[in-house]
């Protein structure tokens, strides 16, 4: 079945600096990536979504700048948080979907980011 | 926008019970009503879905039933065991009329199995 390789599974960086996450389908063309963002103990919240080779669509609140997204190829979407300051501290995954596979609709998830910014 | 409602945010049960959650949603275009299974720290995992032409589906301990009109749909656990201890998800998409089309999730409900 479809397979997102999501890395890393957790990072810890300081305030100030940026972090790239990254997510590849690894059997199939991601034409759409859909990037969210999960707090503790709440929902799956969509930030973005992005289509290979334009550029991506942010939901209502979620800065575009700070949250930088790169899909540059059918197999590759990337996630940079910049200038990451505490509060972005979440849990971060990425869903792509397999057109051709017929099972679930082709929502496949990354295994997700926990990131923490100290 | 798609807005999803979700309850009860947490619910127990004894073992061998069934389990309830009930979600609504908004949007009368979305056709495609999946339902994850969510453990600390993992990706969603996919468990029973539904599309908006069909009323009911059941695979083995688990239903979901769609009331388009009303817009509502409803996971069924039957025979509740410690290992379906977990945070579920309902979701809604207009899945069936493009590939662009987000997931928007419900807000979780947290269901412990009690022995």
């Amino acid at each position: 079945g479809a397979v997102v390789s999501q890395h890393p599974s957790w990072v810890i960086c300081k305030s100030g600096t940026s972090v790239k996450i990254e997510c590849r389908s690894l059997d199939f063309q991601a034409t759409t990536m859909f990037w969210y963002r999960q707090f503790p103990k709440q929902s799956l919240m969509l930030m973005a979504t992005s289509n290979e080779g334009s550029k991506a669509t942010y939901e209502q609140g979620v800065e575009k700048d700070k949250f930088l997204i790169n899909h540059a190829s059918l197999t590759l979407s990337t996630l940079t948080v910049t200038s990451a300051h505490p509060e972005d501290s979440s849990f971060y995954i990425c869903s792509a979907r397999d057109l051709l596979d017929s099972r679930n609709y082709g929502y496949t998830f990354g295994s997700g980011t926990r990131l923490t910014v100290v | 926008g798609e807005n999803v409602e979700q309850h009860p945010s947490t619910l127990s049960v004894q073992e061998g019970d069934s389990a309830v959650i009930k979600c609504t949603y908004s949007d009368s275009a979305s056709n495609y009503f999946p339902w994850y299974k969510q453990e600390l720290g993992k990706r969603p995992q996919l468990i029973i879905d539904i599309r908006s032409n069909v009323g009911e589906k059941k695979d083995q301990r688990i239903a979901v039933t769609l009331n388009k009109t009303a817009k509502h749909f409803s996971l069924h656990i039957t025979e509740t065991q410690p290992e379906d201890s977990a945070v579920y998800f309902c979701a809604a998409s207009r899945a069936l009329t493009g590939g662009g089309n987000k997931l928007t999730f419900g807000t979780g409900t947290q269901l412990k199995v009690e022995l």
